[in-house]
């Protein structure tokens, strides 16, 4: 059973396109994130949700928006897309907001803007 | 302002020689600190992380880390390397936001 799945697991698109990554979370957890990891594997949290409300949203651009429509999941919509919106886009999850908690991961999303 | 160091950007190392992978923490609070590894095309995966008590914490798949708050550093290590360890290594720092903050990676390759 995956317990963290993302779809898909590549996107290759142009540039002006509008795309969504789908995850989903199969353990039960209140608390949802997105991170960025970029081509020098730097790896940065965008968005958190908890209880389908919105935690934190570091300083990405507009362009990007989060949905949840429930707890298991969160969507990433990204309009515009942009050459440097390539990277590999996780989704993890953890059972609550406590930080001690392990964050599990899904596979990631490859997105390549051409 | 928040941030994790790992120096080495890629180590490499013989099939059963001992592991130390370096990590260094700025953060202003009482840091919560984990390593995570990432094996190609995979997700990431909690290898152990530290938050109170004992300073030196034991963690999945024959990992230890120690804590050392003089040094601001949280050091990986592992007494004997096999070949399936060769993976991505990430040191994170996180705190009352449970905003985790990673370090750069270090990249482990393992010789025969």
């Amino acid at each position: 059973d995956t317990a963290v799945s993302q779809t898909p697991k590549y996107l290759v698109t142009q540039m002006g396109n509008d795309k969504s990554i789908k995850c989903e979370q199969n353990l039960g957890h209140d608390t949802m994130y997105w991170y960025k990891q970029d081509s020098k594997k730097f790896l940065k949290i965008m968005f958190s949700y908890n209880n389908k409300e919105l935690i934190i949203n570091e300083t990405v651009p507009n362009r990007f928006s989060p949905k949840s429509p429930d707890k298991a999941h969160l969507n990433l919509h990204i309009n515009s897309l942009e050459l440097g919106d390539s990277a590999v886009y996780f989704c993890a999850s953890s059972q609550d907001l406590t930080v001690t908690l392990e964050q599990y991961f899904g596979p990631g999303t490859r997105l390549t803007v051409t | 302002a928040q941030s994790v160091t790992q120096p080495d950007i890629h180590i490499t190392v013989s099939e059963g020689a001992s592991l130390e992978l370096r990590c260094n923490y700025s953060y202003g609070a009482t840091p919560y600190l984990f390593w995570y590894v990432q094996s190609p095309g995979q997700g990431l995966q909690l290898l152990l992380k530290y938050f109170s008590g004992d300073t030196l914490v034991q963690g999945i798949k024959g990992f230890e880390a120690e804590f050392k708050r003089s040094q601001s550093s949280f050091n990986l290590r592992k007494p004997s390397v096999h070949w399936s360890d060769a993976a991505e290594y990430f040191c994170a720092v996180g705190g009352a936001t449970n905003k985790l903050i990673f370090g750069t990676g270090t990249l482990l390759a393992v010789q025969p």
